[in-house]
C-alpha cells in the first residue's frame, strides 16, 4: 500500500487478556516508531527500530510491553495482561531515515473494560 | 516526559483569519516538526524546519523558529473550516541515530464558518 497500514483499527478486550497490535510501514522505510496517545493528550513515545540496529525500547512504560520487527518490515507491539490504563490510541510511524517527517498509521484504537 | 509545550491550547477563530500556534521546548534539537491531527487519529506530516533554519514557508502556513529562546511558531493564513484540527510540535534530538521525535500536547484549533 501507498501509506502505513495498522490493524485493527479498534481492539475493545477485558482486563487481564493480552493484546497485539500490527503495523505495516511504508515499503522500504527503515525506521519504524510507536507512539501512544491517551483521549485528549501528545503522543508518548514507545519504541523505535531503526534497521537491524538494536530497538531504542527506552519509552515502554513497563514489561507488559513488548514490540518486534522483523527485518525492515511489520511490526507487531504486544500488551499483556491489559489493564485499564492502557486504553489509548496506538500510532504506529515510519520514515525512510531516522530523522525528517514521520508517515503515520491511522492508529489502533485501544479499550480495556 | 512532553519535550514541547504548545501555545495556547485551544484556539477559535473565524474563517478568512489567521491563527497563530507557538510551541517551547527544552533540548537542543536537530529539527523542529509540526504535525496536525483530525478526528484522534493519524498525524499528518506539514512542515520541518532546520535548526540552522528561522523561517520556512509552505503554501498557506509558515513556521519560524528561535533556537536562542527554544520556540517556534506555526501561522496558518486565510484559515478554511477544513483547517480545524489539533496541531503538534515535535522535536528530533541532537542524538544521532537515537531520534526518538518527541511531541508536545498540542493545539485544538477550531476554524468557525
Amino acid at each position: 500500500g501507498a501509506g502505513v497500514s495498522q490493524s485493527p483499527s479498534n481492539k475493545v478486550t477485558e482486563k487481564g487478556k493480552d493484546v497485539e497490535l500490527r503495523c505495516d510501514p511504508i515499503s522500504g522505510h527503515t525506521a519504524l516508531y510507536w507512539y501512544r496517545q491517551r483521549l485528549g493528550q501528545g503522543l508518548e513515545f514507545l519504541i523505535y527500530f531503526q534497521g537491524n540496529s538494536a530497538p531504542d525500547k527506552s519509552g515502554l512504560p513497563s514489561d507488559r510491553f513488548s514490540a518486534e520487527r522483523t527485518g525492515e518490515s511489520v511490526s507487531t507491539l504486544t500488551i499483556q495482561r491489559t489493564q485499564q490504563e492502557d486504553s489509548a490510541v496506538y500510532l504506529c510511524a515510519s520514515s525512510s531515515t531516522g530523522t525528517g517527517g514521520r508517515f503515520f498509521g491511522p492508529g489502533t484504537r485501544l479499550t480495556v473494560l | 516526559s512532553q519535550q514541547g509545550e504548545e501555545d495556547p491550547q485551544a484556539l477559535s477563530i473565524q474563517e478568512g483569519e489567521n491563527a497563530t500556534m507557538n510551541c517551547s521546548y527544552k533540548t537542543s534539537i536537530n529539527n523542529l516538526q509540526w504535525y496536525r491531527q483530525n478526528s484522534g487519529r493519524g498525524l499528518v506530516h506539514l512542515i520541518l524546519i532546520r535548526s540552522n533554519e528561522r523561517e520556512k514557508h509552505s503554501g498557506r502556513l509558515r513556521v519560524t523558529l528561535d533556537t536562542s529562546k527554544k520556540s517556534s511558531s506555526l501561522l496558518i493564513t486565510a484559515s478554511r473550516a477544513a483547517d480545524t484540527a489539533s496541531y503538534f510540535c515535535a522535536t528530533d534530538g541532537t542524538n544521532f541515530g537515537n531520534e526518538k521525535l518527541t511531541f508536545g500536547t498540542g493545539t485544538r484549533l477550531t476554524i468557525i464558518p
